[in-house]
């Protein structure tokens, strides 16, 4: 069974700032099986990018999505205060389907 | 836009069964998967099971004996039952549409397990 590890745990940013964070799986899962999520407090987690790299729909476009194999990466490139949540990685496809364990990005 | 909502009590007795029901509002449930997630307090989220709206399911391993996915097509519902439920099963529960990738998601509703 696959395991995603994300890191950090916790990103404390500036709005304005670009903000990385990371997925990685404790085995290959390839290009196109991998998804992010984005939770904010007291809501329903939203899908923000699905096959790696793909932004869904009404996603805006300073959020982005690579990597394959086992290092997958969210990019957020300038920050915006709403983006402030827990964001997950999640492979699509096996059964069960692993999440990660999440990272809070927080406003610094 | 399709929506959906958890609906069910909020709080369970060990040992008991915990019922759940998802109304999908928006949009019909045919031609689609439909799923239940869950996440303990303080852990990650878990991926419970799916079905398809003809009817046929696919349930994690390690709740496979205790859960059970149903779809109601007339009230473009479809619900899940937990059965023997322990204070580990105490988690907030979405409902979802996708089989292992959830493109629409509940709010979720909190259950908590305890006597």
């Amino acid at each position: 069974e696959i395991v995603l590890t994300q890191s950090p745990g916790t990103l404390s940013l500036s709005p304005g700032e670009r903000a990385t964070l990371f997925c990685r799986a404790s085995q290959s899962i390839g290009s196109g099986s991998l998804v992010w999520y984005q939770q904010k407090r007291g809501q329903a987690p939203r899908l923000l990018i699905y096959g790696a790299s793909g932004r869904a729909t009404d996603i805006p476009d300073r959020f982005s999505g690579s990597g394959s194999g086992t290092n997958f990466t969210l990019t957020i490139s300038r920050l915006e205060p709403e983006d402030f949540a827990v964001y997950y990685c999640q492979q699509y496809g096996p059964s069960p389907p692993p999440f990660g364990q999440g990272t809070r990005l927080e406003i610094k | 836009q399709v929506q959906l909502q958890e609906s069910g009590p909020g709080l369970v007795k060990p040992s008991e069964t915990l019922s759940l029901t998802c109304t999908v509002s928006g949009g019909s449930i045919s031609t689609y998967y439909w799923s239940w997630i869950r996440q303990p307090p303080g852990k990650r989220l878990e991926w419970l099971g799916y079905i398809y709206y003809s009817g046929s399911t696919n349930y994690n391993p390690s709740l496979k004996s205790r859960v059970t996915i149903s779809v109601d097509m007339s009230k473009n519902q479809f619900s899940l039952k937990l059965s023997s439920v322990t204070a580990a099963d105490t988690a907030v529960y979405y409902c979802a549409r996708g089989a292992t990738r959830a493109d629409y998601w509940g709010q979720g509703t909190l259950v908590t397990v305890s006597s």
